[in-house]
């Protein structure tokens, strides 16, 4: 069976750092493309970034340069470092799973709420 | 970029009837398009993709059609769980995968 659990959301003030962590069982997280969606409150998705099974990764513009997707073989676990952290970065963050080239999530976490305020 | 564009943005239908949602993309994503329904305080969970193949476990009453811009979920007869917020989001043309801004399906 599937599964996705997500961790490390908390409050942060701003300008602040954080780390998720997206433990993977049932499927290996090296073999498949793993993306970060996120949902701001009461807002729509907005997909952050992914990460493919050759490395190659992708960004939105609105966390490029602050946030690096990753990935640790060894744990099976899906990575996101977020730095320099805007109120606009609140949201629940999933992390989920793809299977084909062009992503889209067949399998998804259950999430974990990232609040950015002073 | 493409941009989704889903309509409408409420959709008020009656439990036993029919609901069709619509997507469209601001450029040709070819059959690259998924839709996933979310339930108040749970993920998303994918209902479709390559426009009109139902993801494992998907009831029947679920069906997705279109192709290039225009796109259409179909919803046979409704129950009650499948009142919800529904997006659609294409694949075609990344970074960034985008997501339309969801349809939510009410109880009428």
């Amino acid at each position: 069976e599937v599964q996705l659990v997500e961790s490390g959301g908390g409050l942060v003030q701003p300008g602040g750092s954080l780390r998720l962590s997206c433990a993977a069982s049932g499927f290996t997280v090296s073999s498949n493309y793993m993306s970060w969606v996120r949902q701001a409150p009461r807002k729509g998705l907005e997909w952050v970034s992914v990460i493919y099974s050759g490395g190659g990764t992708n960004y939105a513009d609105s966390v490029k340069g602050r946030f690096t997707i990753s990935r640790d073989s060894s744990k099976n676990t899906l990575y996101l470092q977020m730095n320099s952290l805007r109120p606009e970065d609140t949201a629940v963050y999933y992390c989920a799973r793809g299977r084909s080239t062009g992503w889209y999530g067949d399998d998804w976490g259950q999430g974990t709420l990232v609040t950015v305020s002073s | 970029d493409i941009v989704m564009t889903q309509s409408p943005a409420t959709l008020s239908v009656s439990p036993g009837e029919r609901a069709t949602l619509s997507c469209r993309a601001s450029q040709s994503v070819s059959s690259n398009l998924a839709w996933y329904q979310q339930k108040p305080g749970q993920a998303p969970r994918l209902l479709i993709f390559g426009a009109s193949t139902r993801a494992t476990g998907i009831p029947a009453r679920f069906s997705g059609s279109g192709s290039g811009t225009e796109f259409t979920l179909t919803i046979s007869s409704l129950q009650s769980e499948d009142f919800a917020v529904y997006y659609c989001q294409q694949y075609n043309n990344w970074p960034p995968y985008s997501f339309g801004q969801g349809t939510k399906l009410e109880i009428k």
